[in-house]
């Protein structure tokens, strides 16, 4: 019973063209909504996130966006760097029951 | 400020053997989580602590317990290892501002523990 799902393993980008990274979502009670970024060898790093309330949250080169209708997650980033090249994953928590709900993962290649 | 640090980066157990991986955060935090990670998915939920002394489920809790007998320690015991228990290990903290409801910002991670069971 998955909550959150990445349907891209992997993503492949050109230096200096945009990523986009999608997640979805199946339960539309959660609160709160977040990326992290994901290196080898380390523990995931937050990189930005958006309230239920929202629709869109920009932080530098990262903006997220969030389709509530549609229950979709969007991590754009723009422009792409070599130095963005990791496993990106979307989150959800939900304050009921205090808990994160991870999705798998995305991989994303930026290619110099 | 050392953030969240697990020890140890690699084990490896034979089936039946038991182990406990230790997770420390220097950060104040309320929160903490134990997650396991398989290849191919996402991270799931062990366990969980509000705060010293108190300790809950997660998704996947069998075969794991915990204990929180200060707000810096986060032990992850595991009794009987069996193969299904390969993953890697994850320790997280977040911080609460309000009692018994989590801020919904961030969590911060440590580096992980590679478990390998034979």
């Amino acid at each position: 019973d998955q909550q959150v799902k990445q349907n891209s393993p992997s993503l492949s980008v050109q230096e200096g063209r945009i990523s986009i990274l999608n997640c979805d979502y199946t339960n539309s009670m959660f609160d709160y909504f977040l990326w992290y970024k994901k290196y080898p060898a380390e523990g995931p790093t937050f990189l930005i996130s958006i309230s239920s309330i929202k629709d869109k949250n920009e932080d530098g080169r990262f903006t997220v966006f969030l389709n509530k209708s549609a229950k979709h997650l969007s991590l754009h980033i723009v422009p792409s760097q070599p130095g963005d090249s990791a496993v990106y994953f979307c989150a959800v928590f939900i304050y009921n029951f205090n808990k994160f709900y991870f999705g798998s993962g995305t991989k994303l290649n930026v290619k110099p | 400020n050392a953030g969240v640090t697990q020890t140890p980066k690699f084990r490896i157990l034979k089936i039946g053997q038991s182990m406990t991986l230790q997770c420390a955060q220097d950060m104040n935090h309320n929160y903490m989580y134990w997650y396991r990670q398989d290849p191919g998915m996402g991270l799931k939920l062990i366990y969980y602590s509000v705060g010293a002394g108190i300790t809950d489920k997660g998704e996947v809790p069998n075969g794991y317990n915990v204990s929180r007998s200060t707000t810096e320690d986060f032990p992850l015991r595991l009794e009987l290892a069996a193969p299904s228990q390969t993953s890697v290990y994850f320790c997280a903290s977040s911080y609460s501002r309000s009692g018994g409801t989590l801020s919904g910002e961030t969590q911060y991670f440590g580096p992980g523990t590679r478990l390998l069971v034979l």
